[in-house]
């Protein structure tokens, strides 16, 4: 059964620093992976999708990291803002499967 | 595009009422849905997975019978909490997928079983 583990669950960084997430996955049979944003009360945004035969994503700041054999994935933010502050989620989609499982979230706060 | 909506965003019902949230692709037709639930600092669990036209597929330990799902349209899907108990309060999410395996995601209903 596949399990995702994020760490640390939850992070506080001072604006202006790099900051790097993590995300490991038992099962590495794995269709793709996705990094979300959730903020306190509401749905999913989505950051970034790794295909299993992708390496990396980047989008701004932003850059997804993915080690399929070693079940990992790293989530890298650049030069982090206030406005970063919030829940964010790592799934996979399992080859056989449809539905995406989540890691807890490592929740995030910037201060200014 | 790929725009998820949710209806209502917050609901408070008394115990033993039934409560309908809907679930709308607003710019793409869905051919999967999906439910999820969200308990507080615990991540999202899969309740079901449904196709339109076809019965929805339950994860183990999720009463089919209390939790009923409708996926009538390509771009509506209705989850049904039955005879709601405290117990059931939670932050309910749904997700629609078009053709490709990319999931969008609704913004979430929250309900308050009192």
């Amino acid at each position: 059964k596949q399990e995702v583990t994020q760490i640390p669950a939850a992070l506080s960084v001072p604006e202006g620093e790099n900051l790097v997430l993590n995300c490991s996955f038992t099962d590495s049979a794995i269709y793709n992976l996705q990094w979300f944003r959730q903020d306190p009360g509401k749905g999913l945004t989505s950051l970034l999708l790794i295909q299993s035969s992708q390496r990396e994503q980047t989008s701004g700041r932003l850059n997804a990291s993915l080690d399929k054999s070693s079940g990992r994935s790293t989530l890298y933010i650049a030069a982090s803002q206030p406005g970063d502050s919030a829940t964010y989620l790592c799934a996979v989609l399992n080859q056989a499967g449809t539905a995406l499982i989540f890691g807890k979230g490592t929740t995030l706060s910037v201060s200014s | 595009g790929a725009v998820v909506s949710q209806h209502p965003s917050r609901v408070i019902c008394k115990s033993g009422t039934s409560v309908k949230i809907e679930c709308r692709s607003l710019d793409f037709q869905a051919t999967t849905m999906f439910w999820y639930r969200q308990f507080p600092k615990q991540s999202l669990m899969l309740m079901a997975t449904s196709n339109e036209g076809s019965k929805a597929t339950y994860e183990q330990g999720v009463e089919k019978d209390k939790f009923l799902i409708n996926h009538a349209s390509l771009t509506l899907s209705t989850l049904t909490v039955t005879s709601a108990h405290p117990e059931d309060s939670s932050f309910y999410i749904c997700s629609a997928r078009e053709r490709g395996d990319e999931q969008f995601f609704g913004p979430g209903t929250r309900l308050t079983v009192l």
